[in-house]
């Protein structure tokens, strides 16, 4: 099947910096991705999807200038989380499509800021 | 729907036992509904979907029922597993948002020996 491959697995950064997570359709091409966070014990919710060649569309409440999302290739996105915060610890989870097929997640990145 | 709370509600099972995991959907619009199994530190991974023009599907070991009429998504394990321990979502979406996904509020199985 379908495979989204996620970079890095985890991460731990100090707050302030800025950390990017990677997302890849191995053996699709991908015009869109989304991009999910999950705090710990709660639910997937939906930051933000990512349009090939265009501005990524977010969700309400995600701000765009912290969240940054480029989506320069078919098979590439990339989350970038500026001047992290311990707020912003959590995990980010992306997927993707292949046509005419079901959605795929990434493994998923675990963000720690301290 | 909307994912609130600040903990998981958990269903503890017996190996071999069935499990029924409930779910209410928000959105009367959805016409498509996918459960996923989350292990920890893991992404979700595809169960078994189920679009809204029927009531039953059935997979390997694994049941959805939806009820339109109640908004209610259950989903059935037969002679559960300890590899079955895991969270499991359902989600939600309306086939004209290409894939934008709304996820439930999640269950945790544990799977007792």
């Amino acid at each position: 099947g379908a495979v989204v491959s996620q970079h890095p697995s985890w991460v731990i950064c100090k707050s302030g910096t800025s950390v990017k997570i990677e997302c890849r359709s191995l053996d699709f091409q991908a015009t869109t991705m989304f991009w999910y966070r999950q705090f710990p014990k709660q639910s997937l919710m939906l930051m933000a999807t990512s349009n090939e060649g265009s501005k990524a569309t977010y969700e309400q409440g995600v701000e765009k200038d912290k969240f940054l999302i480029n989506h320069a290739s078919l098979t590439l996105s990339t989350l970038t989380v500026t001047s992290a915060h311990p707020e912003d610890s959590s995990f980010y989870i992306c997927s993707a499509r292949p046509a005419g097929e079901k959605l795929f997640f990434g493994s998923g990145t675990q963000l720690s800021v301290l | 729907g909307e994912s609130v709370g600040l903990h998981l509600p958990t269903l503890s099972v017996q190996e071999g036992d069935n499990s029924i995991i409930n779910c209410a959907y928000s959105n009367s619009a959805s016409d498509y509904f996918i459960w996923y199994k989350q292990e920890s530190g893991k992404g979700p991974q595809f169960i078994i979907d189920i679009r809204s023009n029927m009531d039953k599907r059935q997979g390997q070991r694994v049941t959805v029922l939806l009820n339109k009429t109640v908004k209610h998504l259950s989903l059935q394990i037969a002679a559960t597993q300890p590899g079955d321990s895991a969270v499991y979502f359902c989600a939600e979406t309306f086939t004209g948002t290409a894939s934008k996904l709304t996820f439930g509020t999640g269950t945790r199985l544990q799977v007792t020996l």
